[in-house]
């Protein structure tokens, strides 16, 4: 089992470019997230999706797209990059609301 | 504001002693949820604990709850090296069940 699975681990960007997180996971799981997690602020939810074809905003999903066609790939859009996006993303899975989540190793970016 | 806070945000003990951290929330839950994160890494899922649990044990680790202050402990007994890190709560709100938030985080370090 490789558990969630997050591309690429690190990537710059130019601000006003546009660009796709890549998170799998292979344990079947129906939920699943995008955090992102700046210094002094914790966790904060962008977007999550319950079920294929299911997704919801979180506490801070401006700037950001999500879609979800298939229960193992759960893809984060960035549309126009902005210096304020610079941050560490984790994608996180649970079976359902009643289980912990198993998190991604992360993919720190940084846009200039 | 975030719905979890962490107190205190910092602590320092050797090791062998027990170490504590608390969290405290503002709306109703169905779970509470605590995660370790080492430095650079993900999130790690250490327990969860129902909105009708009062306590729960897990290895060296006991988790309370108090639902009447909103609020939970983390307690690490005889603690090692190997538990520095940062320990995060999360909640599982009763409305918007589908999202977890997280707090901003306890970071411990344990002095050998």
């Amino acid at each position: 089992n490789a558990g969630v699975t997050q591309t690429p681990k690190f990537q710059v960007l130019k601000t006003g470019q546009s660009m796709t997180l890549q998170c799998a996971q292979d344990m079947n799981h129906e939920y699943m997230s995008w955090y992102r997690q700046d210094p002094g602020m914790g966790l904060r939810l962008i977007h999550y999706s319950v079920g294929a074809g299911i997704t919801d905003q979180g506490e801070v999903p401006n700037g950001y797209n999500v879609s979800r066609s298939t229960t193992e790939d759960f893809p984060l859009r960035l549309l126009s990059a902005a210096p304020s996006q610079t941050s560490v993303y984790f994608c996180a899975s649970r079976p359902d609301m009643g289980y912990g989540y198993t998190f991604g190793s992360g993919t720190r970016l940084t846009v200039v | 504001s975030q719905q979890g806070e962490e107190d205190p945000q910092a602590l320092s003990i050797q090791e062998g002693e027990n170490a504590t951290m608390n969290c405290s929330y503002k709306t109703s839950i169905n779970n509470l949820q605590w995660y370790r994160q080492n430095s650079g890494r993900g999130l790690v899922h250490l327990i969860l604990i129902r909105s009708n649990e009062r306590e729960k044990h897990s290895g060296r680790l006991r988790v309370t709850l108090d639902t009447s202050k909103k609020s939970s402990s983390l307690l690490i007994t005889a603690s090692r090296a190997a538990d520095t890190a940062s320990y995060f709560c999360a909640t599982g709100l009763i409305q918007g069940a589908q999202k977890l938030v997280f707090g901003q985080g306890t970071r411990l370090t344990i002095n050998p």
